[in-house]
C-alpha cells in the first residue's frame, strides 16, 4: 500500500466551479500535512499546510481527519489559474521528510 | 520568502558520463537539504537527505555510489549522477530547510536527459 494515496484524476472542471480532493495516509504516526500545488515541468509550491481543526485561505479550504487518517482539499469558484496538479503531502517524524501523494490533475476550462 | 536555487536547470549528457547537479540555498542557512527525483506523470520520490558536514542518507533503493552527494556549506549540496545511463533521465528537485525556515522549500529542478 502506498504511504500517500490520491486519485490521479484528472477533475475536468467549468470556472467557478467547486472541486474537492481526497488523500488518504497509511502511517498513523504522520505529524504534519500539507497540499503543494506542482505545474507542468515546475517546482513543487506550497498551497498550504492542514491542521486538525481545519483551514481556509480565500477560496481554498483543506480539512484533517486523524481518526480517518484522511485530508481534504476544497477549491471554490474554480479559475483557469487553478488548473495544475496538487500534491498531497505527509511529515512522518521529525526529520522534515517529506511523503508525496501520486498527484491529482486538475483541469479547468473556460 | 526564502530561494533554493539549482543549476544547470536543463542538461543533456551522453550515456556513461557524470553529472553535477547544485543546489543552494541563497538567503538562507539550509542545515539539511533533501533531492528528490520525478519521472513523468509520477510524484516526487525522496532519494536522500543531504546534512551539512555529514554523510548523506540515501532511501531504500536508491545507489549511493551512483548518486553522490556532498554538502560541504549550509548553502550548497550537490547531486553527481555517477556513469548516467538512459533509465536515469528524470526531474531532479532539490529543497532546503533551514533552521530559521517554517516550510521546505524547493529548487526550480535539473531536467536531465541521457542519450
Amino acid at each position: 500500500r502506498k504511504e500517500v494515496e490520491q486519485d490521479p484524476g484528472p477533475f475536468n472542471v467549468p470556472e467557478g466551479a467547486t472541486v474537492a480532493f481526497n488523500c488518504t495516509y497509511s502511517n498513523s504516526a504522520s505529524q504534519s500535512f500539507f497540499w503543494y500545488r506542482q505545474d507542468c515541468r515546475k517546482e513543487p509550491k506550497l498551497l498550504m499546510s492542514v491542521y486538525s481543526s481545519g483551514n481556509e485561505d480565500g477560496r481554498f479550504t483543506a480539512q484533517l481527519n486523524r481518526a480517518s487518517q484522511y485530508i481534504s482539499l476544497l477549491i471554490r469558484d474554480s479559475k483557469l489559474s487553478d488548473s495544475a496538479t496538487y500534491l498531497c503531502v505527509v511529515n512522518m517524524d521529525s526529520s522534515y521528510k517529506l511523503i508525496f501523494g501520486s498527484g491529482t490533475r486538475l483541469l479547468v476550462r473556460p | 520568502g526564502a530561494v533554493v536555487s539549482q543549476h544547470p536547470s536543463w542538461v543533456i549528457c551522453k550515456s556513461g558520463t557524470s553529472v553535477k547537479i547544485e543546489c543552494r540555498s541563497l538567503d538562507f542557512q539550509a542545515t539539511t537539504m533533501f533531492w528528490y527525483r520525478q519521472f513523468p506523470k509520477q510524484s516526487l520520490m525522496l532519494m536522500a537527505t543531504s546534512n551539512e558536514g555529514s554523510k548523506a542518507t540515501y532511501e531504500q533503493g536508491v545507489e549511493k555510489d551512483k548518486f553522490l552527494i556532498n554538502h560541504a556549506s549550509l548553502t550548497l549540496s550537490t547531486l553527481t549522477v555517477t556513469s548516467a545511463h538512459p533509465e536515469d533521465s528524470s526531474f531532479y528537485i532539490c529543497s532546503a530547510w533551514g533552521s530559521a525556515a517554517y516550510e521546505q522549500y524547493f529548487g526550480p529542478g535539473t531536467r536531465l536527459t541521457v542519450t
